[in-house]
């Protein structure tokens, strides 16, 4: 079946450096693609998405990069803060409505002062 | 803000209880989901309703049942809790022009002896 995957399933960087977090699908139907931060204690909340037909996207301190070619999505984290630690999820939205999502496994994001 | 309620924090049941989970979001939201969140697996879609007393099945639904009679709640029904039903249940919604961020609630971590 289609999937949503993690290169890595952990990272740690020094407060100040930036990061990179990556994330590999399977599934070319999907309409869009989504990160999701979820600290201990707490529910996963929307960080930021981008649609299929782009390629790059960028928020406050936080960049999604897409590579439809390779099935790769990326998310970039400005000078990473201790509050940046957390488990970070890709989501991938297919053709369906609704919206519902396919998740991947999470990376754990472990930034140090 | 939206707020996504969830019914207990911690529950512990017994092999056999029929075991309901409540979820509540107070911002009118038609879609909802159910979630389980189990370490190296990341979130899986349990069943989502995108109305009141509709229901559609996401990726894991045996062992389950849903019920949602009023828009703003949504309920899981384990009808006959097994031990490899311990895990952490999310609830989360959706508004309908914005269906790849949805707002979880913090989780009921359910433990099944």
């Amino acid at each position: 079946g289609e999937s949503v995957g993690l290169h890595l399933p952990t990272l740690s960087v020094q407060e100040g450096d930036n990061s990179i977090i990556n994330c590999a699908y399977s599934n070319s139907a999907s309409d869009y693609f989504i990160w999701y931060k979820q600290e201990s204690g707490k529910g996963p909340q929307f960080i930021i998405d981008i649609r299929s037909n782009m390629d790059k996207r960028q928020g406050q301190r936080v960049t999604v990069l897409l590579n439809k070619t390779v099935k790769h999505l990326s998310l970039q984290i400005a000078a990473t803060q201790p509050g940046d630690s957390a488990v970070y999820f890709c989501a991938e939205g297919g053709g369906t409505s609704y919206g519902k999502l396919t998740f991947g496994q999470g990376t754990i994001l472990t930034v140090h002062p | 803000d939206v707020k996504v309620t969830q019914s207990s924090r911690y529950l512990v049941k017994r092999t056999g209880e029929k075991v309901f989970l409540e979820c509540v979001q107070d911002m009118d939201h038609e879609n909802m989901f159910w979630y389980r969140q189990d370490p190296g697996l990341g979130l899986r879609l349990i069943y989502f309703s995108y109305d009141v007393k509709m229901k559609e099945k996401g990726d894991i639904p045996e062992g389950y049942s849903v019920s949602r009679e009023k828009k703003e709640r949504f309920s899981l029904i384990l009808e006959s809790a097994s031990t490899n039903q311990t895990s952490m249940y999310l609830c989360a919604s959706s508004p309908p022009n914005r269906h790849n961020e949805q707002f979880f609630g913090p989780g009921t971590r359910l433990t099944v002896l």
